[in-house]
């Protein structure tokens, strides 16, 4: 299917676990992103990577890893959850272009609970 | 970047204009500002972005006023499906990999 996708959508672990989310598109685009979002607030962005095997921290990048190996796939890795992990995590990715701006599609999202 | 202010909570009736203000006082001469949107439990969606001209699209207008210290973004004729969380958005385009900093948005409800 063409589009961005996220997986797995619901995802239950416990703390001190590794948990791997993972986050693939079809435009090629080179740019992708993880967010998080917690109930009541905003999106907060985890990292963020401008192309294959390019990745930079964003706002709250701490246990947390990403890896970015092929363009299409952006996985991010929670190398020992915590309970403070969970929340709803979002995947975006975005076109590089001059013509104009080129805006964010953002995935369905990862409902992730850490016990 | 520019901080925002938007109301919390907003209403309209379905197929009135929904009017939805946005604060952005600090804003310098090169930053855009940006719409958003999330639908319940939804990833985000584009909506529309302007520098100082107004700006209109399919999905609403956006004005901006002449000392672009504020901003509206106007659904000419709301519908329940627009009901959704909408975020004000000011930064400087291109930079740093365009890295969006949402804040807490506008919950717009439109009612039937």
């Amino acid at each position: 299917d063409a589009g961005i996708t996220q997986s797995p959508r619901y995802k239950i672990t416990e703390t001190g676990r590794q948990v791997t989310l993972m986050c693939h598109q079809t435009w090629s685009h080179s740019y992708m992103f993880w967010y998080r979002q917690d109930l009541g607030h905003g999106l907060r962005l985890i990292y963020y990577s401008a192309a294959a095997d390019i990745t930079d921290k964003g706002e709250v990048p701490d246990g947390y890893v990403v890896s970015r190996s092929k363009t299409e796939n952006f996985p991010l890795t929670l190398e020992s959850a915590t309970r403070s992990q969970t929340s709803v995590y979002f995947c975006a990715s975005r076109a590089t272009g001059t013509s104009g701006y080129n805006e964010q599609f953002f995935g369905p999202g990862t409902r992730l609970t850490v016990l | 970047d520019a901080k925002t202010t938007q109301p919390p909570s907003m209403d309209c009736a379905e197929g009135r204009a929904a009017n939805l203000p946005c604060n952005h006082s600090t804003i310098s001469g090169n930053e855009y500002v940006y719409w958003y949107r999330q639908i319940h439990s939804q990833g985000p969606q584009y909506i529309i972005h302007g520098l100082k001209n107004n700006e209109t699209n399919e999905m609403a207008s956006l004005i901006i006023t002449e000392d672009r210290k504020s901003s509206t973004l106007i659904l000419p004729h709301a519908t329940l499906r627009d009901t959704a969380v909408y975020y004000c958005i000011v930064r400087v385009w291109g930079s740093s990999g365009d890295k969006l900093t949402f804040g807490t948005g506008t919950r717009l409800a439109v009612r039937p």
